[in-house]
């Protein structure tokens, strides 16, 4: 099955702490992008990437970090995690010719806890 | 900040069809127009996309006006499952979220 997978589902950490949320598609999409959603602020893209060893920074960036070696994987690094971190996380893939494909696939979303 | 205006919410009846409206006033000439949904706190799912023409699919019907200065996704028969968060957005290679309308249908 196609899809975009992420993980963990939920993760309730402490201030400071690195942490990593993985994501992984299996549908060879060069485009790969990271989203965070809070309430009454919509989806906000934090980083995308065109293509292996191609990544560029979205609308809020700080306080993220994110590698692509591999077509298939690109893993949001928190360094140093803060309270204002919390949120709900999507990652999501696509081709990069967009007049032929049928836009993002979604991952389910990572739910992380800064406290 | 997002290129598109959408109503904050929509009410629908069951077995209606919900015409979903959107401005795009400054949309560029190789910019499309998608939409998107979201229930609850899923992953959004992707609904249908256009450039100039309307489109149709299994889930969805895209006019979209001839100066492109607008459009309207059009459910034809709504049902309660199709409550959700409706992002209209347009782009070409990195797609920018508003704050969508949050679709109400109701029995």
């Amino acid at each position: 099955e196609a899809q975009v997978t992420q993980n963990p589902r939920y993760l309730i950490t402490v201030t400071g702490k690195k942490l990593t949320v993985t994501c992984s598609q299996n549908m060879n999409h060069e485009y790969m992008s990271w989203y965070r959603q809070d309430p009454g602020l919509g989806l906000r893209q934090i980083y995308y990437s065109m293509n292996v060893e191609v990544t560029d920074k979205g609308d809020v960036p700080e306080g993220y970090k994110v590698s692509r070696k591999e077509k298939r994987n690109f893993p949001l690094i928190l360094e140093s995690p803060s309270p204002n971190q919390t949120s709900l996380y999507f990652c999501a893939s696509s081709p990069f010719v967009v007049d032929l494909n049928y836009g993002y696939t979604f991952g389910s979303g990572t739910r992380l806890t800064v406290v | 900040d997002a290129k598109t205006t959408q109503p904050p919410s929509m009410d629908c009846a069951e077995g209606r069809a919900a015409n979903l409206p959107c401005n795009h006033s400054t949309i560029s000439g190789n910019e499309y127009v998608y939409w998107y949904r979201q229930i609850h706190s899923q992953g959004p799912q992707y609904i249908i996309h256009g450039l100039k023409n309307n489109e149709t699919n299994e889930m969805a019907s895209l006019i979209i006006t001839e100066d492109r200065k607008s459009s309207t996704l059009i459910l034809p028969h709504a049902t309660l499952r199709d409550t959700a968060v409706y992002y209209c957005i347009v782009g070409y290679s990195t797609l920018t979220f508003g704050k969508g309308t949050m679709l109400l249908v109701s029995p």
